[in-house]
């Protein structure tokens, strides 16, 4: 079982519309949390990455939030625009070296 | 500034044929180093991570294995193809294993 899921796994919206995407964790112990970006046929970019003091954290018009108590975190989209179009990967660091476990992503749309 | 380079971008190869992939960083020194796979509609795989020249940890068993000959490369080899080994393989780079990685933007992989 993934310990990192995912919802929904995919999601279209308008242009200009907010989105939320989710994030929930099993894995202990908890180093960090990371969001990623991964447009179609291209490496994922960083977005944001945050450790257990961290509630929330801006990159932008991208906004991750994470509740280390109830292991979840979430990326918060707004006013979308055409190129936010991708998969957007949730990855949670274990304080155990080099374990990282990796969402499914879940696969954005914005549509003119 | 630091870049990654992986190449081919796409490569097609017939079952039971050998793989070289290869992955260069530059502007960077002794960085930990990333071997992936995605495959469709999945989620990343880690395969391997280095932490230093000669220093290669396999996450999953398979019929694959990288090198690093030297500090900022990073190869990825089969000896033979199976159709498995399809998918998207990414290589990354991070300067901790705390630190986001920075992917290259991937290989296309096709076994026939």
């Amino acid at each position: 079982k993934n310990q990192v899921e995912q919802s929904p796994q995919s999601l279209i919206i308008l242009e200009g519309k907010n989105c939320t995407l989710q994030c929930n964790y099993t894995v202990s112990p908890f180093s960090n949390l990371r969001w990623y970006k991964q447009d179609t046929g291209r490496g994922p970019v960083s977005l944001t990455i945050m450790t257990f003091s961290e509630n929330t954290k801006s990159n932008g018009r991208y906004t991750a939030t994470l509740d280390a108590d109830t292991k979840q975190s979430s990326l918060h989209i707004t006013a979308s625009q055409l190129s936010d179009s991708a998969s957007y990967i949730c990855v949670v660091l274990s304080d155990s070296r080099n374990d990282m476990r990796f969402g499914a992503g879940t696969r954005l749309t914005v549509k003119p | 500034s630091q870049t990654i380079h992986q190449w081919p971008a796409t490569l097609v190869q017939p079952v039971g044929s050998p793989l070289s992939l290869e992955c260069t960083v530059e502007g960077t020194s002794n960085p930990n180093l990333y071997w992936y796979r995605q495959a469709a509609g999945r989620g990343l795989q880690l395969l391997f991570y280095s932490v230093g020249i000669g220093q290669i940890s396999s996450e999953v068993p398979q019929n694959l294995s990288a090198s690093r000959p030297q500090d900022r490369q990073f190869i990825l080899s089969s000896k033979k193809l199976l159709l498995s080994d399809s998918g998207f393989y990414l290589c990354a780079w991070s300067t901790s294993s705390n630190q986001p990685q920075h992917f290259g933007d991937g290989t296309r992989l096709s076994i026939l």
